[in-house]
């Protein structure tokens, strides 16, 4: 199974929204809403911000929203701030019964 | 409180087989719809998926990597253990545990682990 596709970067300045792709195809992000995001600051452990595409795990900014349409799944980010800056990987579910992570997007806050 | 920590050796020699032990609380790996999964980061690099076991030994594995991959649990210790045979410098990453209840939900801090000669 290939990883998902992301964009190696992005960026944006405070208080502006980006949105995050994760492109896979019908067998994984497109058949499943089992897409999760997460959120990954150097040295530290990956962070769930998203999971089933569009939910918010308790404690995580509303400000984080997730979306998908056809075999891309999305994650938003409105009202950027400084602490948003990190690395962001998206996963899915597969029709192998396994899972898979994106590439990985570098999210830089000007 | 849930915590999950990856332990094991921090230097491994090619060809030999890696054995990483996730212990965690605060969950029981009887329960159903639970399970442990483990994911790898090389050094710079993306997160990468591994394995995952689940409350009733079902058990899932990377494709590319089902063929030297084992992941067994012991419910009464509160531990996974991820093996890994024949290891390559390509292999250096830092391993992570993490519990499934839906979606990766709480990780462990993360293991480093070294392939080198």
């Amino acid at each position: 199974q290939s990883a998902l596709t992301q964009p190696a970067s992005v960026s944006g300045s405070p208080g502006q929204s980006i949105t995050i792709s994760c492109t896979g195809s019908s067998s994984d992000v497109g058949g499943y809403n089992y897409v999760s995001w997460y959120q990954q600051h150097p040295g530290k452990a990956p962070k769930l911000m998203i999971y089933d595409v569009s939910k918010r795990p308790s404690g995580v900014s509303n400000r984080f929203s997730g979306s998908k349409s056809g075999n891309t799944a999305s994650l938003t980010i409105s009202g950027l701030q400084a602490e948003d800056e990190a690395d962001y990987y998206c996963i899915s579910y597969t029709s192998s019964t396994t899972w898979v992570f994106g590439g990985g997007t570098k999210l830089t806050v000007l | 409180q849930i915590t999950l920590k990856e332990s094991g050796p921090t230097l491994v020699k090619p060809t030999q087989t890696l054995t990483l032990t996730c212990s965690f609380s605060g969950f029981s790996l009887s329960t159903s719809g639970v399970g442990v999964g483990w994911i790898r980061q090389p050094p710079g690099k993306a997160l990468e998926w591994l394995a995952l076991i689940y409350w009733n030994d079902d058990k899932r594995y990377s494709p590319s990597l089902k063929s030297r991959l084992t992941v067994t649990k012991d419910t009464s210790k509160n531990q996974v253990v991820l093996t890994l045979t024949n290891m390559d410098r390509v292999d250096t990453a830092t391993y992570y545990c993490a519990r499934k209840l839906g979606p990766l939900d709480y990780w462990g801090q993360g293991s480093l682990v070294t392939v080198s000669s």
